[in-house]
């Protein structure tokens, strides 16, 4: 198993660009989500799902949308790119029987 | 709202000494607990975590934590650190696919 992958894993933006941050993961896994890790603010959550075709805000979800349509993909989109969303971004997945969640690599996003 | 706070967000310690790490959570449910740990760039990893049974828990590389139901607490402790130990540790509070996170310790272990 690949566990959780994430791509990119740099990105740097202009205020107002688009772009997705993908996230893929072939545990089977029900749950997924997204957190974004600044200094001193530890993880956040953004947007987290609990099956294919239900989604859910976190912490954070301004700024960005979520979608999941497979049980294996739960891209997060950035519809206009802010500096404020520079930051390390992080998807997780995990079953719901545990209720523990596994972490991919990250994405470090910059935003200019 | 759930919520998780950490009360030291920097620790310096010396190896051999003893360690141990705040957490509380604001959640009256069940509430399932963990602490990650994120070495120097790495990702999440999860030291250990409690769902229900003996309040006392035990995790890899040593970790231990207590989970103190009337304190809404869950602090992690280790009786000697070392130099390996140096990272950022997270604790997490989790109900119905919301996993929560503290704002995190630095933990630096000096040789």
């Amino acid at each position: 198993n690949a566990g959780v992958t994430q791509t990119p894993k740099f990105q740097v933006l202009k205020t107002g660009q688009s772009m997705t941050l993908q996230c893929a993961q072939d545990m089977n896994h029900e749950y997924m989500s997204w957190y974004r890790q600044d200094p001193g603010m530890g993880l956040r959550l953004i947007h987290y799902s609990v099956g294919a075709g239900i989604t859910d805000q976190g912490e954070v979800p301004n700024g960005y949308n979520v979608s999941r349509s497979t049980t294996e993909d739960f891209p997060l989109r950035l519809l206009s790119a802010a500096p404020s969303q520079t930051s390390v971004y992080f998807c997780a997945s995990g079953p719901p029987s545990y209720n523990e969640q596994f972490f991919g690599p990250g994405t470090r996003l910059t935003v200019l | 709202a759930q919520s998780v706070s950490q009360h030291n967000h920097h620790v310096i310690l010396s190896e051999a000494a003893s360690l141990e790490l705040g957490c509380n959570y604001s959640y009256g449910g069940t509430v399932n607990l963990f602490w990650y740990v994120q070495y120097p760039g790495q990702h999440l990893q999860l030291l250990l975590k409690y769902f229900s049974g003996d309040p006392l828990v035990k995790g890899i590389k040593g970790f231990e934590a207590e989970f103190i139901k009337s304190k809404f607490s869950f602090n992690l402790r280790k009786p000697s650190v070392q130099w390996s130990d140096t990272a950022e540790y997270f604790c997490a509070a989790y109900n119905t696919g919301k996993l929560i996170f503290g704002q995190g310790t630095t933990l630096q272990v000096k040789p």
